[in-house]
């Protein structure tokens, strides 16, 4: 059962243009959403988040928007360039029994060309 | 520097043979996380601990064992009884309170098992 999906597993864009990153998930439950960027052979890297009380959150060129009746969220840079080229994970977080957990995507390989 | 480091970077094991891999971190944080990771998948999460000796299955526990003896350790065993342990593990922490939701991540061990 895969609650959070990812359906893209990869995206090339040109450098300077926008990157958008999709997300989809099935569980009401979740009430925090985070992105992860990670580079070959290294752990994830915190990007941004979103709390699912807002549809929209902005940090620099990185911009998170959720649709929670749609259960999609979206991750958009902008303008791209090429230090973004990674793989692109979201993450869903939810309480079980007092303890965070956080479920994750297949990941999105963004390439940005130049 | 406050982080989270992971050992060694490369393990190479024989079948049949247990392993453990090492997570420690000087963060402070009180909960601690082991994820797998494998190719074109997202992260899995393997087992959790929210404080010193108690730790709680994650989603794929079988065929691993783990100890949180100290707040900055949480070694992972994996076992001969995991099928398919090649792949990318990765550690991550968290600090405990409400509202905050990011996990951080170590730079992961990838294991062969042959």
């Amino acid at each position: 059962d895969q609650q959070v999906k990812q359906n893209s597993p990869s995206l090339s864009v040109q450098e300077g243009r926008i990157s958008i990153l999709n997300c989809d998930y099935t569980n009401s439950m979740f009430d925090y959403f985070l992105w992860y960027k990670k580079y070959p052979a290294e752990g994830p890297t915190f990007l941004i988040s979103i709390s699912s009380i807002k549809d929209k959150n902005e940090d620099g060129r990185f911009t998170v928007f959720l649709n929670k009746s749609a259960k999609h969220l979206s991750l958009h840079i902008v303008p791209s360039q090429p230090g973004d080229s990674a793989v692109y994970f979201c993450a869903a977080s939810k309480i079980i029994q007092g303890a965070q957990k956080l479920v994750f995507g297949q990941g999105t390989r963004l390439t940005i060309n130049p | 520097d406050g982080g989270i480091t992971q050992s060694p970077k490369y393990l190479f094991r024989k079948e049949g043979q247990n392993v453990t891999l090492s997570c420690e971190q000087n963060l402070n944080h009180d909960a601690m996380y082991w994820y797998r990771q494998d190719p074109g998948q997202g992260l899995r999460l393997i087992y959790y601990s929210q404080i010193v000796n108690d730790f709680q299955k994650g989603d794929i526990a079988e065929g691993y064992s783990v100890s949180r003896e100290k707040k900055e350790s949480f070694p992972l065993t994996v076992t001969s009884a995991q099928k398919n342990p090649t792949a990318f593990y990765l550690c991550a922490s968290k600090i405990s309170g409400t509202g905050l939701y990011e996990q951080y991540f170590g730079p992961g061990t990838r294991l062969t098992v042959t």
